[in-house]
């Protein structure tokens, strides 16, 4: 399928556990982003990567460990899950970051929704 | 810390009606603004970007930035029950990497 997915769209896991959320996108964008959305915080930027192999924390990074070997893949691992990552998990690419017109637009995924027991 | 402010509502507006949402940033800095929509239990869908001071229309959407203020704003013309959703405002930092910063959100609700 064209365009960006993630899997699984639904997970429930319990305190302690390893997960790990799949991002996959088929337009080769530069860019990949994750991000957690709760209620009363909006989206929130978790980490993000300008390329393979290029990572940087967002605002939000303690927790979770980001990975990029290649362009179109970025998954998100929480090492020992918690309670407060209970959350909808997006992922979200884009093109370009030059500040060109009508670049700068980021897709979204369509959601993991993470509940942690 | 840059931020990106909008009233959470809900707005409340009869369909055929105007809906007007606000957002304002922090940064003087920022350079790209964007307004998504999303639908309940959805991911965030790009309605409108816009770059310069002034105003921008498509369709029944027009967006209307002023950096001066640094507000930016999203004019919804004939509103319709199908336009109910939360609409998220983000902006593009001056000197990010692609990053955005987005607000909250305001939830918006069409009465037919």
């Amino acid at each position: 399928d064209a365009g960006i997915t993630q899997s699984p769209r639904y997970k429930i896991t319990e305190t302690g556990r390893q997960v790990t959320l799949m991002c996959h996108q088929t337009w080769s964008h530069s860019y990949m982003f994750w991000y957690r959305q709760d209620l009363g915080h909006g989206l929130r930027l978790i980490y993000y990567s300008a390329a393979a192999d290029i990572t940087d924390k967002g605002e939000v990074p303690d927790g979770y460990v980001v990975s990029r070997s290649k362009t179109e893949n970025f998954p998100l691992t929480l090492e020992s899950a918690t309670r407060s990552q209970t959350s909808v998990y997006f992922c979200a690419s884009n093109s370009a970051a030059g500040g060109l017109e009508g670049l700068d637009e980021q897709f979204f995924g369509p959601g993991t929704r993470l509940t942690v027991l | 810390q840059k931020e990106v402010e909008q009233n959470s509502g809900p707005l409340s507006v009869p369909e055929g009606a105007i809906a007007s949402l606000n957002c304002t940033y922090s940064d003087r800095g920022s350079q790209s603004f964007f307004w998504y929509r999303q639908y309940s239990g959805k991911s965030p869908e790009l309605i409108m970007f816009i770059y310069s001071n002034g105003d921008k229309e498509d369709g029944r959407f027009t967006a209307q930035l002023n950096k001066a203020s640094q507000y930016v704003s999203l004019l919804i013309r004939d509103s319709q029950p199908s336009d109910s959703a939360t609409y998220l405002c983000a902006v593009k930092y001056g000197g990010s990497q692609g990053n955005l910063i987005f607000g909250k959100g305001t939830k918006l609700s069409v009465k037919p």
